[in-house]
């Protein structure tokens, strides 16, 4: 079974600041990490994703993040939050990447309002 | 590339009426599409995983009677909601993954209100 946990249902920052959003997940395999980050009204747009190669993950819009398989974690860093930043984050988990079988879900974590102060 | 659509965009239906909700993957053909459910500032509980040409797989505690999916071919699959109530209420959001899996492509969801 996968679960994933988010630490804080809401971060505020200044913008200019380092944002900070954690993710621990629970899983019996390999898993396969993801955030993604959702603005009001609309889907889901994927930062970035961990699929067993290199532990520092860089993705869009300047986002990072770092597996850490001793913590069970997988959180979310940008040096310098913008105003633009401020969105609804998701961090997930799934027990495979690749292939066209029907498994390989995705399991969201609760989520994370990043608000960002002028 | 790797465009997900999704129609309508927003729906209000009176009680007791069914809604059917269209994905479709614009540029490219997606083997596997999922369908999640999302209740206000709340995360994506999914619902059911369709594999086009074959019957859904629902998740534990979700209705396949009343959510009705079809993955007629490999870029549309259809949910509807049958005899809608008010507490179906949400924001319906769909993904789709391609031939050769690995990501999965959202399309920017469905809000339905039943009134």
């Amino acid at each position: 079974a996968q679960s994933v946990t988010q630490l804080g249902s809401h971060v505020s920052v200044s913008e200019g600041a380092l944002v900070l959003l954690r993710c621990n997940y629970s899983s019996s395999v390999p898993p396969y990490l993801f955030w993604y980050v959702q603005y009001p009204n609309q889907g889901l747009q994927l930062l970035l994703k961990y699929t067993s190669a290199a532990t520092l993950v860089k993705g869009i819009n300047g986002f990072e993040a770092e597996f850490k398989k001793s913590e069970t974690s997988f959180h979310l860093t940008k040096p310098s939050a913008h105003m633009s930043d401020a969105a609804e984050y998701f961090c997930a988990v799934s027990d495979r990447w690749g292939g066209s079988s029907n498994t390989g879900k995705l399991i969201f974590g609760q989520g994370t309002t990043l608000q960002v102060k002028p | 590339g790797a465009v997900v659509s999704q129609h309508p965009s927003r729906v209000i239906c009176k009680s007791g009426t069914s809604v059917k909700i269209e994905c479709r993957s614009l540029d490219f053909q997606a083997t596997t599409m999922f369908w999640y459910r999302q209740f206000p500032k709340q995360s994506l509980m999914l619902m059911a995983t369709s594999n086009e040409g074959s019957k859904a797989t629902y998740e534990q505690g979700v209705e396949k009677d009343k959510f009705l999916i079809n993955h007629a071919s490999l870029t549309l699959s259809t949910l509807t909601v049958t005899s809608a109530h008010p507490e179906d209420s949400s924001f319906y959001i769909c993904s789709a993954r391609g031939l050769a899996g690995g990501e999965q492509y959202f399309g920017p969801g469905t809000r339905l209100t039943v009134t």
